[in-house]
């Protein structure tokens, strides 16, 4: 089945303790992302890529690293956390990154940082 | 830079048309339109997507202002699974590799039996 696969669902940690929050897409596409979800917010970009070794911000990269050695993997890296970065957080990819391509969403990943 | 404006809320009646609206009145010309759907516990679902024309597939028809400033989402006959929140998106690309999202803040669309 095609999908993007984003783990851990749920993650609880505390201020400071690194982390990554891994993503992978089995539809050979060449463009992932990542967004974080608030209450009041919306969906915001954090990070995209067009393809493997290409990354740029999005609207809100601050305190989030990506990488993107592989076409199936992007995973999204939060060095030192912080409580403003407890979100709702969703990978996505599509086929190319053109307007014209449809962007598949992961179910994403709730974190919680006290 | 480009904005979407959505009503938050929407209620419809089973198995009626549903017409959802999104004013985009600073779209560029290079924008496409996209429509998405989130159910709880899930993420956002591709829905259709469109440049001027009309468009219509499986799950909905999306109709395109001649100016390109507005768009509606129409679902054709609600059922109870089609109750969500429903985003317009504009995905822009440019030639230099770099692209642009333009979230709405999304309806959420009650639908009563």
């Amino acid at each position: 089945e095609a999908q993007v696969t984003q783990n851990p669902r749920y993650l609880i940690t505390v201020t400071g303790k690194k982390l990554t929050v891994t993503c992978s897409q089995n539809m050979n596409h060449e463009y992932m992302s990542w967004y974080r979800q608030d209450p009041g917010l919306g969906l915001r970009q954090i990070y995209y890529s067009m393809n493997v070794e290409v990354t740029d911000k999005g609207d809100v990269p601050e305190g989030y690293k990506v990488s993107r050695k592989e076409k199936r993997n992007f995973p999204l890296i939060l060095e030192s956390p912080s409580p403003n970065q407890t979100s709702l957080y969703f990978c996505a990819s599509s086929l190319m990154g053109v307007g014209n391509s449809p962007l598949h969403f992961g179910n994403g990943t709730r974190l919680t940082v006290t | 830079d480009a904005k979407t404006t959505q009503p938050n809320s929407m209620e419809s009646n089973e198995e009626e048309p549903v017409h959802l609206p999104c004013n985009h009145s600073t779209i560029s010309g290079t924008d496409y339109i996209h429509w998405y759907r989130q159910l709880p516990s899930q993420g956002p679902e591709y829905v259709i997507h469109g440049l001027t024309s009309n468009v219509n597939n499986r799950m909905a028809s999306l109709a395109i202002a001649e100016d390109r400033k507005s768009s509606t989402l129409i679902l054709h006959r609600a059922t109870l699974r089609d109750a969500a929140v429903y985003y317009c998106i504009l995905r822009h690309s440019s030639n230099f590799g770099n692209e642009k999202l333009t979230f709405g803040t999304g309806t959420r669309l009650t639908i009563i039996p």
